[in-house]
């Protein structure tokens, strides 16, 4: 098990750019988190989605950003064009939801740093 | 969803039992209790769950009240490993969404 992968770990990038983070989940996981954590606000919760669909994205800052899942074994976050206050460390995380409950525990990427210069 | 409440942080001796609390008190029927832990800004790590019943793993024990309203999440025997930030979150309904609060921050100290 390989666990939730992000890419890339790090990313530098100057104000205006597009900033394209990436998560591949657990394979068998059909829910999948993205996470935005700064000092400030802690973890917020940004989108997620159950099969592939988005369920919720009232955590989505602005229009700046963007979440897409195009299949079950990949997921992307853009944000265009970026901001300063954008640095955070985002996550991913995904679960294997089944039945009405979804009570499966979350299973964590190691994140992506975003700085923002 | 349910919100929670956690002391700020706690200190606990090693190789003594850390003992967290978590209030949810508008915990309802169908939703869960998780317990995560996050290290220095690593991802956050599952560490244990329940909805009723009290439940143990190798990481830990959950105790959860039988008005549900609190639980405690209990680690036997802390190491200075277990230093670490502790979530305590609930949910399962409204398509499983999980809103983490500010956790409590557990220093294991020699």
């Amino acid at each position: 098990d390989a666990g939730v992968i992000q890419s890339p770990r790090h990313e530098v990038t100057e104000m205006g750019q597009e900033v394209t983070l990436r998560c591949k989940p657990i394979s068998g996981h059909n829910s999948l988190f993205w996470y935005r954590q700064t000092m400030m606000r802690g973890l917020e919760l940004l989108i997620y989605f159950n099969n592939n669909v988005p369920i919720d994205d009232s955590g989505m800052p602005e229009d700046r950003f963007s979440a897409k899942m195009p299949n079950a074994s990949f997921s992307t976050l853009k944000i265009q064009p970026s901001e300063p206050r954008d640095s955070a460390v985002y996550f991913c995380a995904s679960r294997r939801a089944a039945g009405s409950s979804y009570n499966s525990p979350l299973h964590f990427g190691n994140g992506t740093r975003l700085t923002v210069t | 969803d349910a919100k929670t409440t956690q002391p700020p942080s706690m200190d606990c001796a090693e190789g003594r039992a850390a003992n967290l609390p978590c209030n949810h008190s508008t915990i309802s029927g169908n939703e869960y209790v998780y317990w995560y832990r996050q290290i220095h800004s690593q991802g956050p790590q599952y560490i244990i769950h329940g909805l009723k019943n009290n439940e143990t793993n190798e990481m830990a024990s959950l105790i959860i009240t039988e008005d549900r309203k609190s639980s405690t999440l209990i680690l036997p025997h802390a190491t200075l490993r277990d230093t670490a930030v502790y979530y305590c979150i609930v949910g399962g309904n409204q398509g499983g969404k999980l809103i983490f609060g500010q956790g409590t921050e557990l220093s294991v100290k020699p």
